[in-house]
């Protein structure tokens, strides 16, 4: 067990839909990234937060937005869902602001149909 | 920006060989370079990583990896196959101390025949 907690572990929506993905970092830890994983693109960083700002943005596309939480959570919502976004969406977390050991979450399975 | 290569997105391997999975890299300044591993159903996990130093990195399951920067290389090996190491392996790469951003390559997955 990493400690990250990512819900909801699958979700099933609808193409236009809108979607909130949840994560919880390990306790302690500052900084929250969030991957996302696909066969086709691989596994490609979107965003991250560290102590509540914004720190690197990665391939993320307008549709997606994130935040993070005074309490450390963060927030990933994706909206007017296509086909295309159905992917595994990672969270990830780290001590520091740089990404030089990453605790994983389960991941959330989002099916857009 | 840095990037990451790696060479075969499946190896097949026997209980007690050698594992090979090969990383190579692109970074305009010294790299910091990492391997994890996935296996089904869960996020990944840190197996080891190079910031600077020792260039032969020992990690945990008994894998190993060395950076040859003339070769800009990476490749994670371990003497003994187990069927426990059947996963999915990704390299990846950061700018050095100044990088935040952690690009992964394509991975490899692993498949151990007894």
């Amino acid at each position: 067990d990493s400690g990250v907690t990512q819900t909801p572990k699958h979700l099933i929506t609808a193409t236009g839909q809108r979607v909130t993905l949840r994560c919880s970092p390990r306790s302690g830890d500052l900084s929250v990234y969030w991957y996302q994983q696909s066969l086709d693109q691989g596994l490609q960083f979107l965003i991250q937060y560290y102590n509540g700002e914004e720190r690197a943005k990665g391939n993320i596309l307008e549709r997606f937005s994130a935040q993070q939480f005074p309490d450390l959570h963060s927030e990933l919502n994706l909206s007017s869902l296509e086909l295309g976004d159905s992917a595994l969406y990672f969270c990830a977390s780290s001590v520091g602001p740089m990404p030089e050991k990453l605790f994983f979450g389960s991941g959330t399975q989002l099916s857009v149909l | 920006a840095q990037s990451v290569t790696q060479l075969g997105s499946h190896v097949s391997v026997s209980e007690g060989a050698l594992v090979l999975l090969r990383c190579n890299y692109s970074s305009s300044v010294p790299p910091y370079l990492f391997w994890y591993v996935q296996y089904p159903n869960q996020g990944l996990q840190l197996l080891l990583k190079y910031t600077t130093g020792a260039t032969l990195v020992k990690g945990i399951n008994g894998f190993e990896a060395e950076f040859k920067k003339s070769e800009t290389s990476f490749h994670l090996t371990k003497p003994s196959a187990h069927m426990s190491d059947a996963a999915e392996y990704f390299c990846a790469v950061t700018k050095g101390a100044a990088g935040n951003k952690l690009t992964f390559g394509g991975g490899t997955r692993v498949l151990v025949k007894p």
